[in-house]
Parts: structure tokens; C-alpha cells; sequence
């Protein structure tokens, strides 16, 4: 069994600072973990991905995350938050041998006020 | 570039309709191919599981009469409402995987659907 819990369900930053939005995950086997993005009456963009390789994961639009397996968490971050990055935020996870299937987050809203 | 293609982006039909989207793969043979309904404020919630020149496998509670999935190359599933309903209105979102472990699912851009 997998499970995925975003911390936050709002979140709001004023342009030109820090972003940080948390997740945690509990899976039964070793964890594919995405960041994927949602922009209004859009599909999901993949922001970045975790598979068991380097454990600080850069992706696009300058965002970040670190898998940390012993605090089961896979928080997103960004140095400078940009009006553009305001969007709905889903924290996935894959488990090896799940079939492939995604549990998913339920989001976090990131407003990014001038 | 779009990895995939999902048609079409929104559609209104009366109650009793049925209504058909597709979703194509754009950049890769897709063995495996989900379908996902998202309400308003809420996140995805797993429909179905397609995998090229099989049954559809559909998650507790969908109803595989209700929502035909047909996943017949692999580069293209479609996923049909069948006599419509006001409570089948939502957001749908196909997504392709080339079904290897640990490879991230690419999305369409999803279809609003809205039923009179």
C-alpha cells in the first residue's frame, strides 16, 4: 500500500521569495516519487522526478526537491518564486511493482502575490 | 513539444448523449494508458487502466459499462461516456506511460465535460 500527504493545502508567497511546499509518502515498496503541476483546465506537467538515484532532484523552472527516506518526505522547493509559478501542486508516488499505478496528493494551491 | 494529445479539450451534450474522447500518444508507443476523473478542487482519481489489446482494467466503484475504454494501437485509447448524465459532468485526463517501472506518466491536457 502507498499513501501521499501534502501538508498543505494553500500556500502563499510573495514574488521574489522562497517556495516550499511538503509532502510525505509511505510506500511498501522502494518509491518512484513526481512533483507534477497543474495550471487551470490543464493536464499535469512533471516538474521532476525521484528514482532512487541522487536524492536532491532538480527539475524545470528553476524547482527542486529532496528525498529524505528517514523522514519519508519528498518536499518541493524553489529559491525565488515567480507570478508564473502560481498553479495547483501534486506530490505522486509510484511503488515498484505497483503496476506502475499513481497515488496521488491532493494538491496544493500556491498563490504568489506581487 | 505535447507528449500527448487528448480531444476533445471541452464538449457540451445533452443528458442521454454519449460522448467520446481520445487520447494519443504523441512521442512513444504507449503499452499502458490510464484514465483519470478530477472534480473541482480535488485531485485525480485513478478510472482505469488500458493496456493495448486487452480489457480495460477499471478501479472499485467505475463502472465499466458506463465508461468503455478502448485501447486498440498503441498510440491511441478512447474513453466513452455512454448515455450521459448531469452527475457524469467533470474534468477528464488521459495520461501515457511506456509501462516501465519507475517512468513518469505523461499527461493530456484533459476534457471538460459538461452534460445538460
Amino acid at each position: 500500500a502507498q499513501s501521499v500527504t501534502q501538508l498543505d493545502s494553500h500556500v502563499s508567497v510573495s514574488e521574489g521569495t522562497p517556495v516550499l511546499l511538503r509532502c510525505n509518502y509511505s510506500s511498501s515498496y522502494s518509491p518512484s516519487l513526481f512533483w507534477y503541476v497543474q495550471h487551470p483546465n490543464k493536464g499535469l506537467q512533471l516538474l521532476l522526478k525521484y528514482t532512487s538515484a541522487a536524492t536532491l532532484v532538480k527539475g524545470i523552472n528553476g524547482f527542486e526537491a529532496e528525498f529524505k527516506k528517514s523522514e519519508t518526505s519528498f518536499h518541493l522547493t524553489k529559491p525565488s518564486a515567480h507570478m508564473s509559478d502560481a498553479a495547483e501542486y501534486f506530490c505522486v508516488v509510484s511503488a515498484t511493482g505497483g503496476g506502475n499505478k499513481l497515488t496521488f496528493g491532493t494538491g496544493t494551491q500556491l498563490k504568489v502575490e506581487l | 513539444g505535447a507528449v500527448v494529445s487528448q480531444h476533445p479539450s471541452w464538449v457540451i451534450c445533452k443528458s442521454g448523449t454519449s460522448v467520446k474522447i481520445e487520447c494519443r500518444s504523441l512521442d512513444f508507443q504507449a503499452t499502458t494508458m490510464f484514465w483519470y476523473r478530477q472534480f473541482p478542487k480535488q485531485s485525480l482519481m485513478l478510472m482505469a487502466t488500458s493496456n493495448e489489446g486487452s480489457k480495460a482494467t477499471y478501479e472499485q466503484g467505475v463502472e465499466k459499462d458506463k465508461f468503455l475504454i478502448n485501447h486498440a494501437s498503441l498510440t491511441l485509447s478512447t474513453l466513452t461516456v455512454t448515455s450521459a448524465h448531469p452527475e457524469d459532468s467533470s474534468f477528464y485526463i488521459c495520461s501515457v506511460t511506456t509501462g516501465q517501472a519507475a517512468q513518469p506518466q505523461h499527461f493530456g491536457d484533459g476534457t471538460r465535460l459538461s452534460i445538460l
